[in-house]
């Protein structure tokens, strides 16, 4: 077992949606929580970083932890054509990442 | 640049071959990352440097794999003897290195291919 898995998808929905995006992790010792973006054939940027559980909101973007479950959530509202990539979560313990495989979304007008 | 830059963008070489691959993190960086991603996957830590040192290379798999960074800023990461399944994206990274967890930034990747 991984020690953070995450759905790959495809996700596909019509401009204006709002999407869910999820991951679970195994590790306790993860302290901080990462959304990243990669568009085809680019690196990843970051979208969301959380520390504690509960919600942050970032425009259109919000991120949620619940270290209790480990479960993160990337909620997106009025999904743009633009949003169109693969959305990677992220945890750190000691510096490097741990990466989910990444969610291959499809935002269509 | 601003960014960090990685060098060649693509690389094709026969299994046996030996390859090397460069990054150029975002200047004043002392913190320098390298992962793997393979197709349909994400990201797989291979190598963290601090400065000039490797803070942690538990992520390389093998002995074939090694990497350098001898004045603490361009790094290499050298792959010896490679197999057809080392093909993969390599994807450079660079924080400030003020804490662990600073923000990592990312470099295009080099794209492996071995035939």
């Amino acid at each position: 077992q991984k020690e953070v898995e995450q759905d790959p998808g495809p996700l596909s929905v019509p401009e204006g949606a709002i999407v869910s995006l999820n991951c679970t992790y195994s590790n306790s010792a993860f302290q901080y929580f990462m959304w990243y973006r990669q568009y085809s054939r680019k690196g990843p940027e970051l979208l969301m970083y959380t520390y504690s559980s509960g919600n942050k909101e970032d425009g259109r973007f919000t991120a949620q932890v619940d270290k209790s479950s480990k479960y993160i959530s990337l909620f997106i509202r009025d999904s743009q054509p633009s949003d169109s990539a693969t959305y990677l979560c992220a945890m750190t313990s000691l510096g490097r990442l741990y990466f989910g495989r990444g969610t291959q979304l499809t935002v269509w007008p | 640049g601003a960014g960090v830059s990685q060098t060649p963008s693509n690389k094709v070489t026969e299994k046996g071959k030996y390859v090397e691959l460069r990054c150029d993190p975002i200047s004043g960086h002392t913190a320098l990352y390298w992962y793997r991603q393979s197709l349909g996957q994400g990201p797989e830590f291979l190598i963290y440097f601090q400065g000039t040192g490797a803070a942690d290379d538990s992520g390389l798999p093998n002995d074939r794999f090694f990497a350098v960074r001898p004045e603490g800023s361009v790094s290499t990461l050298k792959i010896q003897r490679t197999e057809r399944g080392d093909s993969a994206v390599y994807l450079c990274a660079s924080s400030s290195g003020q804490a662990s967890t600073d923000t990592q930034y990312f470099g295009p990747g080099t794209r492996l291919t071995v035939l």
